[in-house]
């Protein structure tokens, strides 16, 4: 069965700091990895997005990374701002014979503490 | 163009109303996708649109829910007889349609229906 699951769950950090958010999916045939952003009632906003060969993608203080082979992503927040509480959702695209699809995870709850 | 576009933003209905929610896309995207999401969860696809047709339903759409795109544009939900179980954010993405696969959603602020 194709999953996504995203850990932790929730995460409170101190502003300044950094955090690292966990993603592992069993999608299979797979096509790219997405990280999404969604603050709390406002739809989700794409952070990255990488294909099989990417490892590591930046934007801005988010970096994500890949390991196709383990099948894991990772999303670093570094320096972290209150305006990064917010939460952060894995999307992984695989093949089918009628096009692509996407499995969403759950998401990872991040609030960001003066 | 200010990306997509979604209403009404909050809907609060008795149970046993009928509520159409509207979306508006990107306007050079071909490629529109409805999703419902509850709380602490991730999307959960409905349907999309390619165009004017609509090319794939999720076994979440039930009888009672129907979707258009009548001229390959804006499109509309309707959600007939709502139950309490229909409350949620209902949320529209739209994209192009890329030939590898890497299209990237742009999702609307979503609309949040109420049940009562």
């Amino acid at each position: 069965k194709n999953q996504v699951e995203q850990s932790p769950q929730s995460l409170i950090i101190l502003e300044g700091k950094n955090c690292t958010l966990q993603c592992n999916y069993t999608v299979s045939p797979f096509s790219n990895l997405r990280w999404y952003k969604q603050d709390t009632g406002r739809g989700p906003v794409s952070l990255t997005i990488m294909t099989f060969s990417e490892n590591t993608k930046s934007n801005g203080r988010y970096t994500a990374t890949l390991d196709a082979d383990t099948k894991q992503s990772s999303l670093h927040i570094t320096a972290s701002q209150l305006s990064d509480s917010a939460s952060y959702i894995c999307v992984v695209s695989y093949y089918t014979g009628g096009g692509n699809k996407l499995t969403f995870g759950t998401g990872t709850q991040l609030k960001v503490e003066l | 163009d200010t990306g997509v576009s979604q209403n009404p933003r909050h809907k609060i209905t008795k149970r046993g109303q009928n509520v159409t929610f509207r979306c508006d896309p990107i306007s050079e995207h071909n490629r529109l996708y409805w999703y419902r999401q509850t709380l602490g969860q991730g999307p959960e696809f409905l349907t999309y649109f390619q165009n004017e047709a609509q090319l794939e339903k999720s076994r979440l759409l039930s009888d009672r829910f129907s979707a258009e795109r009548p001229k390959g544009s804006f499109s509309t939900l309707e959600i007939q007889r709502t139950e309490q179980g229909d409350s949620a954010m209902y949320l529209c993405a739209s994209s192009l349609r890329a030939a590898l696969g890497a299209n990237v959603l742009t999702f609307g602020a979503g609309s949040r229906l109420t049940v009562l």
